[in-house]
């Protein structure tokens, strides 16, 4: 059964600071990965999906890397504003079976001081 | 491209009492799920249609929650009677053949 995890579970920084923000997953047979990031009281907003045959995908300050072989995924933000302020969701589909629903981690509640 | 739509965006219910959701997915999108997400927690499946044909309800407890989708495009999702721990935020999402799955504003549920 897969199961993901994402550390920490809650982080502060200063403003201008880069930081990495961390997924791990049990099976590592998945077909790709998905970082979303969730605004209170909000739906979430697909920031980058990373197919499983991919090691990087990048987005403007966003980069999230995947090593299969290790269950692991990082997001990396450069130069942190405060309207990166958020929570930050790793997911993946499930894989075989009917359903490809995605399996989430409890997320990472990420705090950018000005 | 119009995203996921959802209504209504917050709803508070006394237990009991039953409340219905609603979903209009991205045009042309086959798939359609409905998620439940209770604070602190991501999100768990609660049940994935394939046009109007259920994929997976497994986690949907059926004898409180109902979902259907005529006709393959809106989605309706409904609590009959609701218990304190269906407090959450109930979001949908759809997706087309391979795609990533695209999710709406969400609903917040309280239930006192």
């Amino acid at each position: 059964k897969q199961e993901v995890t994402q550390i920490p579970a809650a982080l502060s920084v200063p403003e201008g600071e880069n930081l990495v923000l961390n997924c791990s997953f049990t099976d590592s047979a998945i077909y790709n990965l998905q970082w979303f990031r969730q605004d209170p009281g909000k739906g979430l907003t697909s920031l980058l999906l990373i197919q499983s045959s991919q090691r990087e995908q990048t987005s403007g300050r966003l980069n999230a890397s995947l090593d299969k072989s290790s269950g692991r995924s990082t997001l990396y933000i450069a130069a942190s504003q405060p309207g990166d302020s958020a929570t930050y969701l790793c997911a993946v589909p499930n894989y075989g079976g009917a359903t490809n629903k995605l399996i989430f981690g409890t997320g990472t509640l990420l705090a950018v001081q000005p | 491209e119009a995203g996921v739509a959802q209504s209504p965006r917050y709803k508070i219910i006394e237990k009991r009492q039953s409340v219905a959701f609603w979903c209009n997915p991205i045009s042309g999108h086959a798939t359609l799920y409905w998620y439940q997400q209770i604070l602190g927690q991501g999100p768990k499946l609660l049940i994935q249609f394939q046009n109007n044909g259920v994929v997976d309800d497994s986690q949907l407890p059926k004898d409180r929650f109902s979902a259907e989708r005529l006709k393959g495009v809106d989605s309706t999702l409904k609590i009959q009677p609701a218990k304190l721990e269906d407090s959450a935020v109930y979001l949908c999402a759809s997706s087309s053949a391979g795609s990533a799955q695209y999710f709406g504003p969400g609903t917040r549920l309280t239930v006192t």
